[in-house]
């Protein structure tokens, strides 16, 4: 099993470009995450979702867009990039169980100047 | 709103002691809570995940206590090595709005002098 894999794992983007930050897992998890974690600062979720088709809202959504086509794909969307952005996303899943752990990609640094 | 922080920030200790790592969260309805790993630059590595009907959970040198009544957990770590230098931090599994999600402490950053 890979886990949970993420491209790329850096980018630098120009202000008002968009790009699109890919994550796959292979466990078969229904649940899926979106986290960024600023310096110095925990993690703050974005998006998440519970399984092919349905997601849903985090603490910190705006200037994001997910889509969850497939059980193993959760790609997360940056339309507009904005300075603000420049931070460290990590994806996670778990299985949804309310007792299972949450398993994490190794995280994309990006950077918005 | 359920709030997770992490005291000490930071921690520099010699080789060999014994170190205590807490974590305490507002909100005592709460389904788990994991202790993670994070090595510059990396990934988040699970270390511990204690259940709400436990009470603790050991790994190796690692041990994690749960004390749901009063918001807190500790992560005990015997016997330091220069490798355990890295950020510890905390996440507690809260069933709200968000569903069954994990709110995470700030971490704290543990250097293990040689």
């Amino acid at each position: 099993n890979a886990g949970v894999t993420q491209t790329p794992k850096f980018r630098i983007l120009k202000i008002g470009q968009s790009m699109t930050l890919q994550c796959t897992q292979d466990m078969n998890h229904n649940y899926m995450y979106w986290y960024r974690q600023d310096p110095g600062m925990g993690l703050k979720l974005i998006y998440y979702s519970v399984g092919a088709g349905i997601t849903d809202k985090g603490e910190v959504p705006n200037g994001y867009n997910v889509s969850r086509s497939t059980t193993e794909d959760f790609p997360l969307r940056l339309e507009l990039a904005a300075p603000s952005q420049t931070s460290v996303y990590f994806c996670a899943s778990s299985s949804g169980l309310a007792h299972n752990e949450q398993f994490f990609g190794p995280g994309t640094r990006l950077t918005v100047l | 709103k359920q709030e997770v922080t992490q005291i000490p920030a930071a921690l520099s200790v010699p080789e060999g002691e014994n170190l205590v790592l807490n974590c305490s969260f507002t909100d005592s309805a709460i389904y788990n809570l994991q202790w993670f790993r994070q090595d510059p630059g990396k990934g988040l590595t699970s270390l511990l995940l204690i259940q709400s009907s436990q009470r603790e959970q050991t790994s190796g040198r690692l041990n994690a206590s749960l004390d749901k009544s009063s918001g807190r957990s500790t992560l005990y770590i015997a016997a330091s090595q220069p490798g355990d230098s890295a950020t510890y931090l905390c996440a507690v599994r809260h069933g709200d709005n968000y569903g069954q999600n994990f709110v995470f402490g700030p971490g704290t950053r543990l250097s293990v002098l040689p």
